[in-house]
């Protein structure tokens, strides 16, 4: 159980053109879902943290009319990259809480990733 | 401020044991976590404790004392394949995952 998928996996797109991140738990519901982001050899950072039905609530200097996100259900958020540039590029990373398991629910599980390129 | 310590990097011998430390400052606390991340993927979780004491999961266990504000991620019958950083993540008061920069264990045969 608690499995979180996302896509695309990898994405390369040009300068300017805007990209779209899906996370979706499997198989339970996420009310809570966040996003992260990793540049090479370095920590995770958290972006947002977005809750299903409503505003997504953004870290200290992160764009939030730049990283648009969407938890419209129990089981799908979206990040989308608007205008991106070449600085964008990193490893984004999204991960969901389960309500419904044993460790009342806090533990976080992770996406496997999507590897952005913007050239 | 809130400050999560661990140290950057390890290294161990296939078949040994290591112990990786993590002490911890935050404004509350509701639960430590181990997580694994390989290079180039995703962490994935190890364990989490909110009582003191040890968790024991297969080969890993993690300890916790919350009155000295440690953690501890003990690795056993160390595998080539546990080559990976290890994260030690701390929830506040708030329920926000403060996380440490990660331990780089390297395994030599």
């Amino acid at each position: 159980g608690a499995v979180v998928s996302q896509h695309p996996s990898r994405v390369i797109c040009k300068s300017g053109t805007s990209v779209k991140i899906e996370c979706r738990s499997l198989d339970f519901q996420a009310t809570t879902m966040f996003w992260y982001r990793q540049f090479p050899k370095q920590s995770l950072m958290l972006m947002a943290t977005s809750n299903e039905g409503s505003k997504a609530t953004y870290e200290q200097g992160v764009e939030k009319d730049k990283f648009l996100i969407n938890h419209a259900s129990l089981t799908l958020s979206t990040l989308t990259v608007t205008s991106a540039h070449p600085e964008d590029s990193s490893f984004y990373i999204c991960s969901a809480k389960n309500l419904g398991g044993q460790d009342m629910g806090e533990t976080q599980y992770f996406g496997p990733g999507t590897r952005l390129l913007v050239l | 401020g809130q400050n999560i310590d661990q140290p950057t990097e390890m290294t161990a011998t296939e078949g040994a044991i290591v112990q990786i430390n993590c002490t911890y400052q935050t404004s509350g606390f509701n639960g430590l976590f181990w997580y694994q991340q390989h290079a180039g993927e995703a962490p994935t979780f190890l364990s989490y404790n909110v009582l003191d004491g040890l968790e024991e999961k297969g080969r890993f266990s993690s300890f916790l004392s919350r009155s000295k504000g440690y953690s501890y991620l003990l690795l056993k019958e160390l595998q080539m394949k546990d080559s990976a950083s290890y994260l030690c993540a701390v929830s506040d008061s708030n329920y926000q995952l403060i996380w440490g920069a990660g331990t780089k264990l390297i395994i030599k045969p």
